[in-house]
């Protein structure tokens, strides 16, 4: 059974970077599926952040693209986010989740609230 | 990359069946069979529901259905059950690795 975790701290400080992990179990990260981070604003809707594939190449919401860092760790089976410049706005759970080129997301973590203050 | 429009509320009643409807470009949902449909309960994970415009994971009820046509994908839910009160978005690959969501629709089992 594949499961997703995400961790990392839950507030984060404007200006700063916010830097979560999601471990992965029961699939390797680097034999397929596009591994990606989502986020959902208290109350509204999901966005999708971006993406990393087969350990390597990584794929980003053009919205986000400037601040956004996503990369991987094979020995751990584990990938990470990055987002630089916080501000409130980015105030959001954030899930991890994995899926195919359909972008169909099949698994994912149970998100963690990150809160943007100081 | 603009969000896929969806209406933010629909309702029903039990047993009856319910469509919510999901609409992008040409560059998006009608360019690719690539249309996924999320259940989301408050507090919890998002649950894909449909995945490439009409398949259904194991495990999905039968009475959770999709369709696309032209730059518009529908689900549509039949016999409406109190559990299906949830928060639903869809979903659309758009092209060069990059994929959009729906705002959401919030649907009212009444």
């Amino acid at each position: 059974q594949v499961q997703l975790q995400e961790s990392g701290p839950g507030l984060v400080k404007p200006s700063e970077t916010l830097s979560l992990s999601c471990a992965v179990s029961g699939y390797s990260i680097s034999s397929g599926y596009y591994w990606g981070w989502i986020r959902q604003p208290p109350g509204k809707g999901l966005e999708w952040i971006g993406s990393i594939y087969q350990s390597g190449n990584t794929y980003y919401n053009p919205s986000l693209k400037s601040r956004v860092t996503i990369s991987a760790d094979t020995s751990k089976n584990q990938f990470s986010l990055k987002v630089s410049s916080v501000t409130a706005a980015d105030t959001a759970v954030y899930y991890c989740a994995r899926h195919p080129r359909s972008g169909s997301l099949d698994y994912w973590g149970q998100g963690t609230l990150v809160t943007v203050s100081s | 990359q603009s969000a896929l429009t969806q209406p933010p509320s629909a309702s029903g009643s039990p047993g009856q069946s319910v469509t919510i409807s999901c609409t992008g470009t040409s560059s998006d949902v009608g360019g690719y069979n690539y249309v996924s449909w999320y259940q989301q309960h408050p507090g919890i994970a998002p649950k894909l529901i449909i995945y490439e415009v009409s398949k259904r994971p194991s495990g999905v009820p039968d009475r959770f259905s999709g369709s696309k046509s032209g730059n518009t994908a529908s689900l549509t839910v039949s016999g409406l059950q109190a559990e299906d009160e949830a928060d639903y978005y869809c979903s659309s690959y758009a092209g060069s690795n990059s994929w959009v969501f729906g705002g959401g629709t919030k649907l009212t089992v009444l």
